[in-house]
């Protein structure tokens, strides 16, 4: 198993780009979830979803989309870019609840926008 | 404001001494999680507590949940310079929305 897969490693904007962040896990997990991390705050969920066709919003969902048409596949778009949303990317996913199952994460993905 | 206040935010010790961090908060959680993660990855889950008052060990490592579920505590005994990382500690506030704290950065010098 691959486990959760995050594309790119590495990425670099300019204000108003848009752009795809991919993530796919390969342990038929129902719960997938995006965070960012920045320095000083720890990681803050953006959006989640418990299942395909499923998403809702985290604590700092702003500039972000998600959907969720399989299982496997939690891709996180930014439609206009700007450098606030400068950070690290972590997908993860879990079988149940993030609370109580385990969550595995992604390598991240990190996103610069100048 | 953090959900989820950390402390220290940094700690850097010697090889062989013990340590203590700490995760608190004004909240009840219905379970909290210790992650630690390494520079370049996602964070790696080192376990979940959901009793008040609960103690869980792995290998030199001990964690407690307080008895009121607000706060948690990680306790390294003879620190080794593989335990150097970010602990991260999470809440489950709801059942799936996860507040991360911002972290204790160790440092365990040889």
């Amino acid at each position: 198993n691959a486990g959760v897969t995050q594309t790119p490693k590495f990425q670099v904007l300019k204000t108003g780009q848009s752009m795809t962040l991919q993530c796919a896990q390969d342990m038929n997990h129902e719960y997938m979830s995006w965070y960012r991390q920045d320095p000083g705050m720890g990681l803050r969920l953006i959006h989640y979803s418990v299942g395909a066709g499923i998403t809702d919003q985290g604590e700092v969902p702003n500039g972000y989309n998600v959907s969720r048409s399989t299982t496997e596949d939690f891709p996180l778009r930014l439609l206009s870019a700007a450098p606030s949303q400068t950070s690290v990317y972590f997908c993860a996913s879990s079988r149940g609840l993030a609370g109580v199952d385990t969550q595995y994460f992604g390598p991240g993905t990190r996103l610069t926008v100048l | 404001t953090q959900l989820l206040e950390q402390s220290p935010q940094f700690l850097s010790i010697q090889e062989g001494e013990n340590l203590t961090v700490y995760c608190n908060s004004s909240s009840v959680f219905s379970s909290l999680q210790w992650y630690r993660q390494e520079p370049g990855e996602g964070p790696v889950l080192l376990v979940t507590v959901v009793t008040g008052g609960e103690v869980k060990k792995l290998k030199r490592l001990t964690f407690q949940f307080g008895d009121a579920r607000k706060d948690s505590s990680l306790h390294i005994t003879a620190a080794q310079p593989g335990d150097t990382g970010l602990y991260l500690c999470a809440g489950d506030a709801r059942g799936d929305d996860m507040r991360f704290g911002a972290g204790t950065r160790l440092t365990v010098k040889p």
